[in-house]
């Protein structure tokens, strides 16, 4: 039980186009989703948290237009990736705590997804 | 905010060696510490926890002891096997966020 997927696990795009990756719980409803992102050899930084039905909440320095979160159900988010560039490329990596969890540290991960800007 | 710091990697060790990886942290207040676990193409899965000091987390034959006065929460397992092969981060929680470290990969050989 308690899976995350997300779609895709690796995508390639152009500069200036815009990527949505997925984030789904597979066996649980998530009130809670949050997004991260991971570079070579660094941590995950949390970038946003998102409760279904409502906007999201960002970290410092992350851009919200840059990064468009929808938590429209509550076993799917979505991350956006507008126009984006080079410096983009990452590793982003979304987690969901499921709803009636004892605190937002229950938080099961998906397996990530790998973006290339070219 | 929070910081995370653990031994770099990766760690080789042969089937049945002792394991420790070790994790400090800063952080204001009294976090919550985990170690969490993410095997090849899987998402991070969590490890184990402790809430407060003096607490020991354990499963699967993973220890940590959260030391508040060394504000340390360093792994270790006493005989690893092939299957633990897998990269290992540590975490700290504080107002329901987590911060981790750079991970650490661990490989066991026969």
């Amino acid at each position: 039980g308690a899976v995350v997927s997300q779609h895709p696990s690796r995508v390639i795009c152009k500069s200036g186009t815009s990527v949505k990756i997925e984030c789904r719980s597979l066996d649980f409803q998530a009130t809670t989703m949050f997004w991260y992102r991971q570079f070579p050899k660094k941590s995950l930084m949390l970038m946003a948290t998102s409760n279904e039905g409502s906007k999201a909440t960002y970290e410092q320095g992350v851009e919200k237009d840059k990064f468009l979160i929808n938590h429209a159900s509550l076993t799917l988010s979505t991350l956006t990736v507008t126009s984006a560039h080079p410096e983009d490329s990452s590793f982003y990596i979304c987690s969901a705590s499921p709803f009636g969890a004892r605190d937002l540290y229950e938080q099961y991960f998906g397996p990530g997804t790998r973006l290339t800007v070219t | 905010g929070n910081s995370v710091t653990q031994m770099e990697g990766p760690v080789t060790l042969s089937e049945e060696a002792f394991l420790t990886i070790n994790c400090t942290y800063t952080a204001t207040g009294y976090p919550s510490l985990f170690w969490y676990v993410q095997y090849p193409g899987e998402g991070l899965q969590l490890l184990l926890k402790a809430t407060k000091a003096d607490d020991k987390g354990s499963n699967k034959g993973f220890e940590a002891t959260y030391r508040k006065e060394t504000t340390s929460f360093h792994l270790e397992k006493g005989s690893v096997q092939v299957s633990d092969s897998a990269v290992y981060f540590c975490a700290t929680g504080t107002a329901s966020k987590l911060t981790f470290g750079t991970g650490t990969r661990l490989q066991v050989t026969l």
